[in-house]
C-alpha cells in the first residue's frame, strides 16, 4: 500500500536552519503537507504543495518537492526553541478522492539553546 | 483547532467498558476524520465521513463505531472489542476530497 517515510529525530542549534526529509509512494499525490505537533496538543497545519510545483516558501518556511524521487524536505530558517515539536509530513493519497491522508511517523525536532 | 471541540481531554475507562468520544465542529466542513496516535506510530485513520448519514472504514477500524447525524457532529465509540484502546484520539475536518485537515485538540484515552 501507500506509505510515507521520516527519520525520527532531528537535533539543531538554536539559530540554524533544520531540514526535515519525507519520502513517499504514491505516484498519484495530489497535495503533500506538513503538520507540526507540540506536547498533548492537535496538529497544526504548517504549510502544504501542489504536486505540480517544486518550492513553496511562507516566511521562516521552505518546502521542497523532488518527484521524480518522491522527496518531500521542509527547511525552518533560523530555528527557535519554540520550533520544538514533532513534525508530520502527510500525502493526500489522491487517487482514491476520499480526502484521505497518508501520515509519516513524524520527526521530532529538538532545538538546543 | 480552532472551530473543532475534543471532549474530554482526559478519558479513563474499566476494562470491558464502551466509551464515547466527543468531536463537534463549526466550520461548516462536510468531512470528518478519526485518528488515532500511538507513540512512534504516527497517525492511523479509524472511520471517516464525507456526507450526513454515511462514513466509511478507516485502516483500524476493529472495535470501534461512529455515527454521523449531523453535519457538525461525529462522535467516536470505543467498544469492549478494542483490544488495547489506550491511545491519544484526534478528530480531524476537511472540505472533502483531497482538501487540507484541520485537527481538533485530542483526547487522551487511558484504560486502567
Amino acid at each position: 500500500g501507500e506509505d510515507v517515510e521520516q527519520s525520527l529525530f532531528l537535533s539543531v542549534r538554536e539559530g540554524d536552519s533544520s531540514v526535515i526529509n519525507c519520502t513517499y509512494t504514491d505516484s498519484s499525490s495530489t497535495y503533500l503537507y506538513w503538520y507540526k505537533q507540540e506536547p498533548g496538543a492537535g496538529l497544526q497545519l504548517l504549510t502544504y504543495i501542489f504536486s505540480n510545483m517544486d518550492m513553496k516558501q511562507d516566511q521562516r518556511l521552505t518546502v521542497l518537492l523532488n518527484k521524480k524521487d518522491k522527496h518531500l524536505s521542509l527547511r525552518i530558517a533560523d530555528t527557535q526553541t519554540g520550533d520544538s515539536a514533532i513534525y508530520f509530513c502527510a500525502d493526500s493519497f489522491g487517487s482514491s478522492n476520499t480526502g484521505k491522508l497518508i501520515f509519516g511517523q513524524g520527526t521530532t525536532l529538538q532545538v538546543k539553546p | 483547532d480552532g472551530g473543532i471541540t475534543q471532549s474530554p481531554k482526559y478519558l479513563f475507562r474499566k476494562e470491558g467498558q464502551n466509551v464515547t468520544l466527543s468531536c463537534e465542529q463549526n466550520l461548516n466542513h462536510d468531512a470528518m476524520y478519526w485518528y488515532r496516535q500511538d507513540p512512534g506510530q504516527g497517525l492511523r485513520l479509524i472511520y471517516y465521513s464525507q456526507i450526513v448519514n454515511d462514513f466509511q472504514k478507516g485502516d483500524i477500524a476493529e472495535g470501534y463505531s461512529v455515527s454521523r447525524e449531523k453535519k457538525e457532529s461525529f462522535p467516536l465509540t470505543v467498544t469492549s472489542a478494542q483490544k488495547n484502546p489506550t491511545a491519544f484520539y484526534l478528530c480531524a475536518t476537511g472540505a472533502g476530497r483531497a482538501d487540507t485537515q484541520y485537527f481538533g485538540p485530542g483526547t487522551r484515552l487511558t484504560v486502567l
